[in-house]
């Protein structure tokens, strides 16, 4: 069975810029969720999409955003990058509710 | 806000030795308490989870135990083995929705 798949692994961007990622969830998984993870910050909670619907969000500014097709992957985008917004990008799905999560490898954004 | 603490930030330990790392959490609405481990350049993996109606849980090596009343969970290693040096994390809230603890560095020296 096919993780969760995460692209592209490393991206260069320069600030101003805006960037997609994308993730594909474990097959039959309908929740995608985004974590940030900076080495000053930690692991941070962005935003939780479900059946294309986004149900949580976490405390970024609005230059992040998100959304989920009918497939159940989903795409981040990050609109005017600053140097701060370099990190490692996770996305995690799970089943749905009350089901654990599993994450992919992550997509590494450096602004330059 | 939701936060949660987490000791050791570094642990290292001897083959065999067992390790053990502690979270204290904010948010006694809680009801879900998993743990996961972080290699070099992969994503975190879920190496054991608990639930709140639950006070210990073992898989093999690794149990973890929760105390609700103290809002206290941790994360027990058993003969650890060098392949176990990584971060783990622990992490409480809602399945979709996870704050995280600021991680802990293992190493397991031959």
């Amino acid at each position: 069975k096919a993780g969760v798949t995460q692209t592209p692994r490393y991206l260069i961007k320069t600030r101003g810029q805006q960037v997609t990622l994308s993730c594909s969830p474990i097959s039959g998984h309908r929740s995608v969720s985004w974590y940030q993870q900076t080495p000053g910050q930690g692991l941070q909670f962005l935003f939780e999409y479900f059946s294309e619907t986004q149900r949580n969000k976490g405390n970024f500014p609005g230059r992040f955003s998100g959304r989920q097709f009918s497939n159940s992957r989903s795409e981040m985008n990050v609109s005017t990058l600053e140097l701060g917004d370099s990190a490692l990008y996770l996305c995690a799905s799970s089943l749905g509710d009350s089901t654990e999560a599993f994450f992919g490898q992550g997509t590494r954004l450096t602004v330059v | 806000g939701e936060n949660v603490e987490q000791h050791p930030s570094t642990l290292s330990v001897q083959e065999g030795d067992s390790a053990v790392i502690k979270c204290t959490y904010s948010d006694s609405a809680s009801n879900y308490f998993p743990w996961y481990k972080q290699e070099l350049g992969k994503g975190p993996q879920l190496i054991i989870d608990i639930r709140s109606n639950v006070g210990e849980k073992k898989d093999q090596r690794i149990a973890v135990t929760l105390n609700k009343t103290a809002k206290h969970f941790s994360l027990h290693i058993t003969e650890t083995q060098p392949e176990d040096s990584a971060v783990y994390f622990c992490a409480f809230g809602g399945f979709q929705k996870l704050v995280f603890g600021t991680g802990t560095r293992l190493l397991v020296s031959p």
